[in-house]
């Protein structure tokens, strides 16, 4: 089946460590994104990539950190500059070839303690 | 600056009463998205309207933008208990940079 994975689902960690959640899609979907999202709250944009070796800052990138080296793969690193990383991230990919339709992952739910 | 507002941020219904979420935005928009996310779960897709006054529906669902492309809506008649979620706009300004509403919470009053 195509779709996009994420992992870890659940993830625990020490304050003042970095994490990295895995996104990986095989839609062939050149664009992929990843949002924040708080209990109760909506999604907010993190970073963004168009194409390979490529990505844009969204509306909160400070303290993380991504990278786009395959099409198929960006992944999203929580640097221990986040203030406050406790939420749900979640990955989506877009398919050019039907508009600007968003394609989610299942989600991670990251917790620092 | 170019913003975008959803609201009402929550709904209580009775169940059968109708439901209506609204994204006003105060630049024109190349498209509109709208997304359903249950309690728990990861959005997802339900539509997207690209045309100047284009109306869509699905089943119970109305979809409606507006006709300078800086308002949309969603009308769900008849609410039954399997609407129950939160549902958000989402849009570009042509720069790719897709961006989501704060949502409209929708509970329903069995």
């Amino acid at each position: 089946d195509g779709g996009i994975t994420q992992s870890p689902k659940y993830l625990f960690r020490k304050e003042g460590q970095n994490v990295t959640l895995s996104c990986e899609q095989n839609l062939n979907h050149d664009a992929m994104y990843w949002y924040r999202q708080d209990p109760g709250q909506g999604l907010r944009l993190i970073y963004y990539s168009q194409i390979v070796n490529d990505f844009q800052k969204g509306d909160i990138a400070e303290g993380y950190s991504v990278s786009r080296e395959k099409k198929e793969s960006f992944p999203l690193t929580v640097t221990s500059a986040q203030k406050n990383p406790t939420a749900f991230y979640l990955c989506a990919s877009v398919g050019r070839s039907r508009g600007n339709t968003i394609y989610f992952g299942e989600g991670s739910w990251l917790t620092v303690v | 600056g170019q913003q975008v507002m959803q609201i009402p941020q929550y709904q209580h219904v009775q169940e059968g009463e109708d439901f209506t979420t609204y994204c006003n935005s105060s630049t024109t928009l190349s498209n509109i998205q709208w997304y359903k996310q249950r309690p728990g779960g990861h959005p997802v897709f339900l539509i997207q309207l690209v045309k100047s006054g284009e109306v869509k529906k699905q089943k119970r669902l109305t979809f409606q933008f507006g006709e300078a492309k800086k308002n949309s809506s969603l009308h769900i008649t008849a609410t039954q208990t399997t609407d129950v979620g939160t549902y958000f706009c989402s849009w570009d300004f042509g720069n790719e940079k897709l961006t989501f509403g704060t949502g409209t919470r929708l509970t329903i009053i069995p």
